[in-house]
């Protein structure tokens, strides 16, 4: 079975400073990774995906994430980050064989300082 | 409208009614999705649909749980005799493609279920 673990329930930056939100997953073969963004109120945005081909992906609002296979890990990173990323992030595994079943992490709250 | 909807946005029940909760994915879109996400937690999946076929329920979590696409566009999803458990927020997601696992799935901004 796939599953999916965000280690870090909360996370607080300042502003401007470098993000890594920490995804590990298990899952039998390659599968496809995703990462989430939910703000109050809002639903789900997709920031990021790999399906295959090169391991570092870049996604919208300078999100990017970095697949390391041999670490079993999807890990979420920004250079800077600003006040509107304050949000939830989550962390999503889809198995290649099954038409878009998700299994999603618990989420990182992330909480940026001024 | 252009996204996901679904209504009503917030429901307040008492414990025994009977509710529903509706979908209306992004026109064209073949697949459908819910998924329950309680307080604190990611999503968890409950059911699939392509186009009317109900493909996975798997992640139904009792038969009191009933969801369907009958023209395969609109969706409900129906909870018989509510329980405080299932208090949650029910969320839809829809994409385009019928059978591939890494289609984007663009999400609702969910039902908010309250069973007191």
């Amino acid at each position: 079975a796939q599953s999916v673990t965000q280690p870090d329930i909360h996370i607080t930056v300042s502003e401007g400073a470098s993000l890594e939100l920490r995804c590990n997953y298990s899952y039998g073969a390659t599968p496809y990774l995703f990462w989430y963004v939910q703000s109050p109120g809002q639903g789900l945005q997709l920031l990021l995906k790999y399906f295959s081909g090169d391991t570092l992906v870049q996604g919208i609002k300078g999100f990017e994430a970095e697949f390391k296979r041999s670490q079993s890990s999807f890990n979420l990173r920004k250079p800077s980050v600003h006040w509107s990323d304050a949000a939830e992030y989550f962390c999503a595994v889809g198995a290649r064989t099954n038409a878009g079943k998700s299994t999603f992490g618990d989420g990182t709250t992330l909480t940026v300082k001024p | 409208g252009a996204g996901v909807s679904q209504s009503p946005r917030y429901k307040v029940a008492k414990r025994g009614q009977d509710v529903a909760l509706r979908c209306d994915p992004i026109s064209g879109h073949v697949s459908l999705f819910w998924y329950q996400q309680a307080l604190g937690q990611g999503p968890e999946f409950l059911t699939y649909f392509q186009n009317e076929a109900q493909l996975d329920k798997s992640g139904l979590p009792s038969d009191r749980f009933f969801a369907e696409r009958p023209e395969g566009s609109v969706s409900t999803l129906k909870i018989q005799r509510t329980q405080q458990e299932d208090s949650a927020v029910y969320l839809c997601a829809s994409s385009l493609v019928g059978t591939s696992g890494g289609a984007n799935q663009f999400f609702g901004p969910g039902t908010r279920l309250t069973v007191l």
